[in-house]
């Protein structure tokens, strides 16, 4: 079964800061996503990373990944209070069709 | 395009009420997601289905729950009857799926507003 583990859970940061969540994966995959959700929204799609030393970038975040170490990070440059949500990455397992599984999702604080 | 939408937004129900959830997906797209989130649990994949189909249903917690897909553009979640431990949020979501394209930026599932579920 696969697991997809995120950390930290939770994050405070100050405005300014950089700093990067983790998404461990436990069997081999071919695609990776990056989901953001503010509270009470819905999810958003942020990025897709389908290779090993895929890497995209959108503003002050930075998603790479890593099949070999089946690790993906999510990198915050210079955080703004505009950046606080919570972050999931979702994992694809070759053979299952289009069904992704979800982490446990990290909750981003961003203070002045 | 209007994205997935669901309906009702927000449902407040009785314990013993049967509840139905509503979905209609983005057109096009050949897969649908049901997802239940709660602080607890975080966000768990109850069924998906390709083509209306269901291709995985084992997340569905009991057989209180069903889901169908009698087309292409609208499914149904049905809990009946509900019980208060069924409040969450439940998200519905849609994606084109490779199978078409054979590239896996059409695994993206794009997620509807959700509807809060409260049972009394």
């Amino acid at each position: 079964e696969l697991k997809v583990e995120q950390n930290p859970l939770f994050l405070s940061m100050q405005e300014g800061k950089n700093y990067t969540i983790y998404c461990n994966y436990s069997t081999t995959s071919d695609r990776l996503y990056w989901y953001r959700q503010d509270p009470g929204k819905s999810l958003e799609s942020l990025f897709v990373l389908l290779s090993n030393g895929a890497v995209k970038q959108e503003g002050r975040l930075m998603a790479s990944l890593d099949t070999k170490a089946r690790l993906s990070t999510l990198h915050i440059t210079a955080a703004v209070h505009d950046l606080s949500a919570t972050y999931f990455c979702a994992v694809g397992v070759t053979g299952t069709a289009s069904k992704l599984t979800f982490g446990t999702g990290t909750r981003l604080q961003v203070t002045l | 395009d209007a994205g997935v939408i669901q309906s009702p937004r927000h449902e407040v129900t009785e314990m013993g009420q049967e509840v139905t959830l509503r979905c209609k997906p983005i057109s096009g797209h050949n897969s649908l997601f049901w997802y239940r989130q709660t602080m607890m649990r975080g966000l768990e994949l109850l069924i998906y289905f390709n083509n209306n189909v269901p291709i995985d249903d084992s997340g569905m917690p009991e057989d209180r729950f069903s889901a169908k897909m009698p087309n292409a553009s609208f499914s149904t979640l049905k809990i009946q009857p509900s019980e208060p431990r069924d409040s969450a949020v439940y998200f519905c979501a849609s994606s084109q799926g490779p199978h078409l394209t054979g590239h896996h930026e059409a695994d993206t599932q794009y997620f509807g507003p959700g509807t809060r579920l409260t049972v009394l």
